[in-house]
């Protein structure tokens, strides 16, 4: 079983939609969690920091349930721009990072 | 803003050759990793590196190998490369100390590696 578990979409929403992405994780240990964004064909950028209490910036919001290992990602009002691949990211004891495989949105005008 | 560079962004090499990335970061980051992502798998640790001559292997170093004389400065070495060591290659760097909100790992750009 991976260790990071995402649906890979594609997610096709239309501009002004409201879009929530899911992730789950195995090692309860873990101790780090994260969203990238990735776009076609280039690095993945953090995206936010997912904080136990959940945590909002701008139009985006990020929840953390560890009694259930699972992470969420909504985005409010879609813009064009949010198109990409959304990353979850977690991070147990160490320096390693474990990634998702990544969900595909493409906001459609 | 911190920087990692990867010498090449787009990579041509034949069967069997030798293959070196680079990758160097002016962060002066303890941690730097190689990964390679494809599509439908993601993307894959193959080695990290946690201080100057120190490695660690990843989910799936077969095949390859690194080096870390410098700080800065974190080597990919295909041995002998093959056509399924094809892929996008992408290095990180981080520090140790992970402040609340900062990024855990910066990325290069990436290198597109393909092996004919």
């Amino acid at each position: 079983r991976k260790e990071v578990e995402q649906d890979p979409g594609p997610f096709n929403v239309p501009e002004g939609a409201t879009v929530a992405f899911n992730c789950t994780y195995s090692n309860s240990a873990s101790q780090s969690f994260f969203w990238y964004r990735q776009d076609c064909r280039k690095e993945p950028k953090l995206l936010m920091s997912v904080y136990s209490s959940g945590n909002e910036d701008g139009r985006f919001t990020a929840q953390l349930n560890r009694a259930s290992q699972y992470i969420s990602l909504l985005i409010r009002d879609s813009k064009l721009s949010d198109s990409a691949t959304y990353l979850c990211v977690v991070r147990g004891s160490g320096y390693a990072l474990n990634f998702g495989k990544g969900t595909s949105l493409l906001v459609t005008p | 803003d911190v920087k990692v560079t990867q010498s090449s962004r787009y990579l041509v090499k034949r069967t069997g050759e030798k293959v070196f990335l680079e990758c160097v970061q002016d962060m002066d980051h303890e941690n730097m990793f190689w990964y390679r992502q494809d599509p439908g798998l993601g993307l894959r640790l193959i080695y990290f590196s946690y201080d100057v001559k120190m490695k660690e292997k990843g989910d799936i170093p077969e095949g390859y190998s690194v080096s870390r004389e410098k700080k800065e400065r974190f080597s990919l070495i295909l041995e002998s490369a093959s056509t399924n060591q094809t892929s996008m290659y992408l290095c990180a760097s981080s520090s140790p100390l992970l402040n609340p909100g900062s990024q855990p790992q910066h990325f290069g750009d990436g290198t597109r590696l393909s092996i004919l």
